[in-house]
């Protein structure tokens, strides 16, 4: 059964690189057809997808975001990485991965597995 | 960008109520791109039910979707003490967004 752990910082200064790493558990990481994902859920609201990665390093991400972020994946480590630049106060939320399967031609998509989440705040 | 407008934004029933959500669309949806998922503090995020009406792996029959469109709903017959938590509404379009979430409280 596949997990995701998320890690990485809980506290960063505004204007500063936001990282973390989702750690995959449990198989599938290296067989393909999955879109490893980070969302994230600022308080009071509802999830937010941040973007995606696929095993060939393909990446899409949410347009009001792209400007500022990063996913990368190692495959050989089973893990995959957020990096959020210019940070502010806005930012601050819980931040999930979560394995994405999408299968166009099959109209479906869903987001499952999810990591327990992980906080992050932005603060001096 | 498709909005997902969810009601009510909190439910206060009792266990063995049984609970109706509701999730707008700001334009139509397939339905099949559309998901529900359950939150508990502090736990991952669980798939309940894809495809609009499809129960995911390991969930009980208490749970239901149904609905097209732009109107969606999630049913909850027989509220166990388990099932008091925030739900989410998903959708993908060109992009994945989410509804606010309902939150189901203990009356």
């Amino acid at each position: 059964q596949v997990q995701l752990q998320e890690s990485g910082p809980g506290l960063v200064k505004p204007s500063h690189t936001l990282s973390l790493t989702c750690t995959v558990s449990g198989g599938s990481f290296n067989s393909g057809g999955y879109y490893w994902t980070w969302i994230r859920q600022r308080p009071g609201r509802g999830p937010e997808w941040i973007g995606y990665i696929y095993n060939n390093g393909s990446t899409y991400y949410n347009p009001s975001l792209q400007s500022r972020v990063a996913i990368t994946i190692d495959t050989t480590a089973n893990h995959f990485s957020l990096k959020l630049s210019s940070v502010t106060a806005a930012d601050t939320a819980v931040y999930f991965c979560a394995r994405w399967v999408l299968v166009v031609p099959a109209a479906i998509s869903w987001f499952d597995p999810w990591g327990q989440g992980t906080l992050v705040t932005v603060s001096s | 960008e498709i909005v997902l407008t969810q009601s009510p934004d909190i439910l206060s029933l009792s266990p063995g109520q049984s609970a109706t959500l509701s999730c707008r669309a700001s334009q139509s949806v397939t339905s099949t791109y559309l998901n529900w998922y359950q939150h508990k503090p502090g736990q991952a995020p669980r798939l309940l039910i894809y495809g609009a009406s499809n129960r995911a792996t390991g969930i009980p029959d208490s749970f239901s979707g149904s609905g097209s469109g732009t109107d969606f709903t999630l049913t909850i017959s027989r509220l166990e003490p388990a099932d008091f938590a925030v739900y989410y509404c998903q959708q993908y379009g060109n992009s994945p967004t989410f509804g606010q979430g309902t939150k189901v409280v203990i009356k």
